[in-house]
Order: C-alpha cells, then sequence, then structure tokens
C-alpha cells in the first residue's frame, strides 16, 4: 500500500518569510498526482496545489510552489511571504488511477507575528 | 453554486446506538468518500463509491456501513457506536481520477 509521510509534526515561521513543508511517498507507480490540502481552525479542507507525476514542471499557485523530485519521490511546499491566515495543518496527499487519496499525518504550521 | 453538505454538524450519542451521519453534493460527482479525522492519524478512509450501487471498504471500515442509491447522497452508518468511533468525519466527492476533492464541513461525533 502506498504511505505518504510528513516528517515534520510542527512548523513556525514568522510573517513575511519562507517556510518548506516535507512530504515524502512511497509507490512503484509512473503515474499518479500529488497535492497539498491545507485546513485553517475552521476544519475546512482547501486544495492548495496539485501536481501531476508526468509533468516535470513544478506546480506554483501564487506564493504557493512545490519541488517535486520523482526519483527521491519527495514533494515539498514552500510557502513564500507567509501570512497570519497560512496557520493551519498541512496535509501532503497521493492519488493514483482509480484508488482513493492517501493522506500524511500532517504539519501544523504556526506563523509569528 | 454547486457544493457538498453535511448533516448534523455535531452529534453526542450513547455507546450502542446506530447514528447514520448524512453527505449530499451538488456536483454530481460519482466518486465519494467517507474519511475519520483524529490527532496523530491524520485522515483515514472509511469507505467510498465510485458510483451508484457501488460501494469499497477503507483503511478503517469495521462498525460502518454506506450505500449508494443516487449521485447526490453517500450516508455513513455507525451500527453500534463505540467510544473509539469519537472523531471528526468528513465526507469529499470528485469528478474522477486525479481531480481534485472536495470536502464536506466535517461532523464532530462524541460517543459517551
Amino acid at each position: 500500500a502506498q504511505t505518504v509521510t510528513q516528517s515534520q509534526p510542527e512548523m513556525s515561521v514568522q510573517e513575511a518569510e519562507t517556510v518548506t513543508l516535507s512530504c515524502t511517498y512511497d509507490t512503484s507507480e509512473s503515474d499518479y498526482y500529488l497535492f497539498w490540502y491545507k485546513q485553517p481552525p475552521s476544519r475546512q479542507m482547501i486544495l492548495v496545489i496539485r501536481q501531476e507525476a508526468y509533468k516535470q514542471q513544478n506546480a506554483t499557485e501564487n506564493r504557493f510552489s512545490v519541488n517535486f523530485q520523482k526519483a527521491a519521490k519527495s514533494f515539498s511546499l514552500k510557502i513564500s511571504d507567509s501570512q497570519l491566515g497560512d496557520a493551519a495543518m498541512y496535509f501532503c496527499a497521493y492519488l493514483k488511477w482509480n484508488t482513493p487519496l492517501v493522506f500524511g499525518k500532517g504539519t501544523r504550521l504556526s506563523v509569528i507575528a | 453554486d454547486a457544493e457538498i453538505t453535511q448533516s448534523p454538524r455535531h452529534k453526542i450519542t450513547e455507546t450502542g446506538r446506530q447514528v447514520t451521519l448524512a453527505c449530499h453534493q451538488t456536483w454530481n460527482h460519482n466518486n465519494m468518500f467517507w474519511y475519520r479525522q483524529d490527532l496523530g492519524h491524520g485522515l483515514r478512509l472509511i469507505h467510498y463509491s465510485y458510483g451508484v450501487h457501488d460501494t469499497n471498504k477503507g483503511e478503517v471500515s469495521d462498525g460502518y456501513s454506506v450505500s449508494r442509491s443516487n449521485t447526490e447522497d453517500l450516508p455513513l452508518t455507525l451500527e453500534s457506536a463505540a467510544s473509539s468511533q469519537t472523531s471528526v468525519y468528513f465526507c469529499a466527492s470528485s469528478s474522477g481520477t486525479g481531480a481534485e476533492q472536495y470536502f464536506g464541513p466535517g461532523t464532530r461525533l462524541t460517543v459517551t
């Protein structure tokens, strides 16, 4: 079974600084999808960014970008110019064709003013 | 606007009672999922469905059941609630493989 590992249970960052959240996954597949979801205190799960494994270019969404290293099975999330509203739980997730998402256990990000 | 809703948002029940959590989506998505979220475990898959009359067990399906009689709804039933089933439950839906999953707001269930 696929596994997703987020090795940092908690992280903190100063407002306006940059932080990187780590994620590694285990798979023998060559075609799959990777996601980062954000869960603020409201509990709502929000998609931050999505990466297709066959695309070599790293996905970006405004201040959020990923470093996708397929050979290393690594998928880190970089948040630039951190804002107070970025404080949340962040979940990395893996998806292969016709199977459900597999989530990591999450990283709690605190933003310090 | 399309959405996915869950009801109730909070529920307290007693051990041994049957409980049903509702999930309704207006996205017209074929795929629907139930997860539970517990501290230290992230989100774990309970059951999922890829279409009407299709249901599949997830990682933590013991003590739970689902049925899919239409596209919009996937109710989750706890046959005989146990204290270990105290958790936050999320429903999600997606249009297909690789597509974003849209999550409901969650239901906090407490079993006393």
